[in-house]
């Protein structure tokens, strides 16, 4: 079936580095890619997106990248603090965030202070 | 305050119990969707909806059941719970004139 791979699994930093999470997906039907947050005991929130359409996004901290050719997708994050530890998840859709979407396994980022 | 809510937030059952997970929304969302998250294999997506009587299965749908007789409601229902469906699930939804899919505070389900 169709998946996401998502890379590293762990990750730690320290702050103020940079941290970059990647993920590769298998269905060539997918154009939205949403990338969460989940903080410890909590529900995921979305923090970032991109559309095929669309190269490249920034936003303040945070910026994802895709290749769709190569099928892959990328999330960096600048300057990072300790509040940035989370889990995040990539995940990959054919239509809008609602519609069949497929989730990576997960990357659990440390920040060290 | 827009929101998503699910009940119960923990349940322990045993094998075989019928039971089902409520969740709604407040912000009149077409899309719902319910998932699952296992330690190591990130989110899996049971069922979504695209609106009221339309739904399609996910990656996992095997042993669920949903339904979605009005807009707001879309209750996940385990006719048969085993032990394998011990797990976090996670209900969202989304409208059609944004991405962004907003997730309820989760349910925490025990099968004995």
């Amino acid at each position: 079936g169709e998946n996401v791979e998502q890379h590293p699994s762990t990750l730690s930093v320290q702050e103020g580095d940079s941290a970059v999470i990647k993920c590769t997906y298998s269905d060539s039907a997918s154009n939205y890619f949403p990338w969460y947050k989940q903080e410890l005991g909590k529900r995921p929130q979305l923090i970032i997106d991109i559309r095929s359409n669309v190269g490249e996004k920034k936003d303040q901290r945070i910026a994802v990248t895709l290749n769709k050719t190569a099928k892959h997708f990328s999330l960096h994050i600048t300057e990072t603090q300790p509040e940035d530890s989370a889990v995040y998840f990539c995940a990959a859709s054919e239509g809008t965030g609602g519609f069949k979407t497929i989730f990576g396994a997960g990357t659990r980022l440390f920040v060290k202070a | 305050e827009a929101q998503v809510t699910q009940n119960p937030r923990y349940l322990i059952t045993v094998t075989g119990k019928k039971l089902t997970v409520t969740c709604s929304q407040n912000m009149n969302h077409e899309y719902m969707s319910w998932y699952r998250q296992d330690p190591g294999l990130g989110l899996r997506q049971i069922y979504y909806s695209m609106n009221v009587e339309v739904t399609d299965k996910g990656d996992v749908p095997e042993g669920y059941k949903v339904s979605r007789k009005e807009k707001r409601n879309f209750p996940l229902i385990l006719e048969s719970p085993s032990p394998n469906q011990t797990s976090l699930y996670f209900c969202a939804s989304s409208g059609t004139t944004e991405d962004t899919q907003y997730f309820g505070p989760g349910t925490r389900l025990t099968v004995l």
